[in-house]
């Protein structure tokens, strides 16, 4: 089973907005990553964040973590159209398999 | 420096022929994972191997075998393939369990 749900599944926008994207997980995590995945490949890393750690920035990214919720939230902002992509969180438990479990993914649309 | 290098790219087997999926990576990383994804799903942990010498089982790998050959390679063994076996697999690789995972490019599998 799919430790993580991404919400939405799927969302298109016009480049310039901002895009987020959430995740639920259902056991304490070690940490919570997000991958990008463009169609046909393989995935992309774009950021990791520990579970001590409630917010992290990366150039136009911005992640958030709140462990008390179970829930963390990819945030795009002025996306491109070559951001249009799926977008996957995965977890790493705190005890135990130290492997990701991954999401379902949202698939990304920007328009241009 | 080539990252995660998968083959083949593509295969079409029959039910019941057996073939070997190939992985290496030039990262010097010690863990190393197979994963399958399904159309319009994340990714499954089928066998990962958190250091040379080890092997264990991820969340679907039933009609798996692995073999970790060395520090670079870890290859992933279809013995007698099953429709339900279609799929994309992906390899990858990292530092060590449960940091960032850099992945192969994948190899797209269809069992008729």
């Amino acid at each position: 089973s799919q430790q993580g749900e991404e919400d939405p599944q799927a969302l298109s926008i016009q480049e310039g907005e901002n895009a987020t994207m959430n995740c639920s997980y259902k056991t304490s995590i070690n940490n919570l990553q997000w991958y990008r995945q463009n169609s046909g490949r393989g995935l992309v890393h774009l950021i990791l964040i520990r579970s001590n750690e409630r917010e992290k920035h990366s150039g136009r990214l911005r992640v958030t973590l709140d462990t008390s919720k179970k829930s963390s939230s990819l945030l795009i902002t002025a996306s491109r159209a070559a951001d249009t992509a799926s977008y996957f969180c995965a977890t790493v438990g705190d005890t135990g398999r130290r492997a990701l479990t991954f999401g379902s993914g949202t698939r990304l649309q920007v328009q241009p | 420096n080539a990252g995660v290098t998968q083959t083949p790219k593509f295969q079409v087997l029959k039910t019941g022929q057996s073939m070997t999926l190939q992985c290496a990576q030039d990262m010097n990383h010690n863990s190393m994972y197979w994963y399958r994804q399904d159309p319009g799903m994340g990714l499954r942990l089928i066998y990962y191997s958190a250091s040379e010498g080890t092997t264990d089982k991820g969340e679907v790998p039933n009609g798996y075998n692995v073999s970790r050959l060395n520090k670079r390679e870890f290859s992933l063994r279809l013995e007698s393939a099953a429709p339900s076996q279609t799929s994309v697999y992906f390899c990858a690789s990292s530092e060590m369990e449960g940091y960032t995972q850099y992945f192969g490019p994948g190899t797209r599998l269809t069992v008729l």
